[in-house]
C-alpha cells in the first residue's frame, strides 16, 4: 500500500513571500512517480508537475520549484514570490491509482 | 489544448434515484478514470477503465456503481440508487498510458448533491 501525507492543512502567507508545501510519500515500490496538482476555488484539478523516483534533481519552472529526496520520501513544492492567484488547495499524489494526499489550503493575502 | 469535458457541472437528485455522470475523455487517450471528492476532503480513486473493461476499482466502488463506454467518445459513471453520502464532486480523467506514470488529465468535475 502507499500513503501520501501532507501534514500542513492550511498555510497563509502575505503576497511576495516564499512558501513551501510539504509532502511525504510512503511506498514499497522502488520506482514510482509523484505528482502535484492544484485545485483553485473554481474546483478543477490542474496538473503541475510529475517526478520519478530515480531523479532527485531539483526542478524549477518559473516561480515554482520542486525538491525530491528519496531518502526521506519527501517531495516538497516551493512557490517563490507568491501571488494572490496562487491561492488554492495543492495536492501531492503518488502513482498506483494516483493516491492523493489530503491537500494543503494555501491562502495568499494581498 | 484538448481537454476532458464533464456534464452536467451540477446535478441534484433525490435519495434512491439513479444518476448518470457523463464524461468525454481526450480523444487519443485509452485509459479512463473516475475519482470522487467529498466536500473539503481528499480526492479518492474510484475506478479505472481500459479496453472496455474495468482495470482496477477501489472499495468505494461497490455494486451501486457502474461504468460504461457506450460509444467511441463517452465514458459514464452510473450510481444506481443514490445515498446522501454519495454527495461529492466526481472527476473524470483520462491518460494515454495506464501505468500512472503519465499525468492524468482531469475534467472540471460534476458536483452531485443527493437530497
Amino acid at each position: 500500500a502507499q500513503k501520501v501525507t501532507q501534514a500542513q492543512t492550511e498555510i497563509s502567507v502575505v503576497e511576495k513571500e516564499d512558501v513551501t508545501l510539504d509532502c511525504v510519500y510512503e511506498t514499497r515500490d522502488t520506482t514510482y512517480y509523484l505528482f502535484w496538482y492544484k485545485q483553485p476555488p473554481s474546483g478543477e484539478l490542474v496538473f503541475l508537475i510529475r517526478r520519478n523516483s530515480f531523479d532527485e534533481q531539483n526542478e524549477i519552472s518559473g516561480r515554482y520549484s520542486w525538491n525530491f529526496q528519496k531518502s526521506t520520501s519527501s517531495f516538497n513544492f516551493t512557490i517563490t514570490a507568491s501571488q494572490v492567484v496562487d491561492s488554492a488547495v495543492y495536492f501531492c499524489a503518488g502513482a498506483r491509482q494516483l493516491t492523493f494526499g489530503s491537500g494543503t489550503q494555501l491562502t495568499v493575502l494581498p | 489544448e484538448p481537454e476532458v469535458t464533464q456534464t452536467p457541472s451540477h446535478q441534484v437528485t433525490q435519495m434512491g434515484q439513479e444518476v448518470i455522470l457523463r464524461c468525454v475523455p481526450i480523444s487519443n487517450h485509452l485509459y479512463f478514470y473516475w475519482y470522487r471528492q467529498i466536500l473539503g476532503q481528499k480526492v479518492e480513486f474510484l475506478v479505472s477503465f481500459y479496453n472496455n473493461e474495468i482495470s482496477e476499482k477501489s472499495e468505494i466502488f461497490d455494486d451501486q456503481f457502474s461504468v460504461e463506454r457506450p460509444d467511441g467518445s463517452n465514458f459514464t459513471l452510473k450510481i444506481r440508487s443514490t445515498k446522501l453520502e454519495d454527495s461529492a464532486m466526481y472527476f473524470c480523467a483520462s491518460s494515454p498510458q495506464g501505468d500512472y506514470n503519465s499525468p492524468l488529465h482531469f475534467g472540471n468535475g460534476t458536483r452531485l448533491t443527493v437530497t
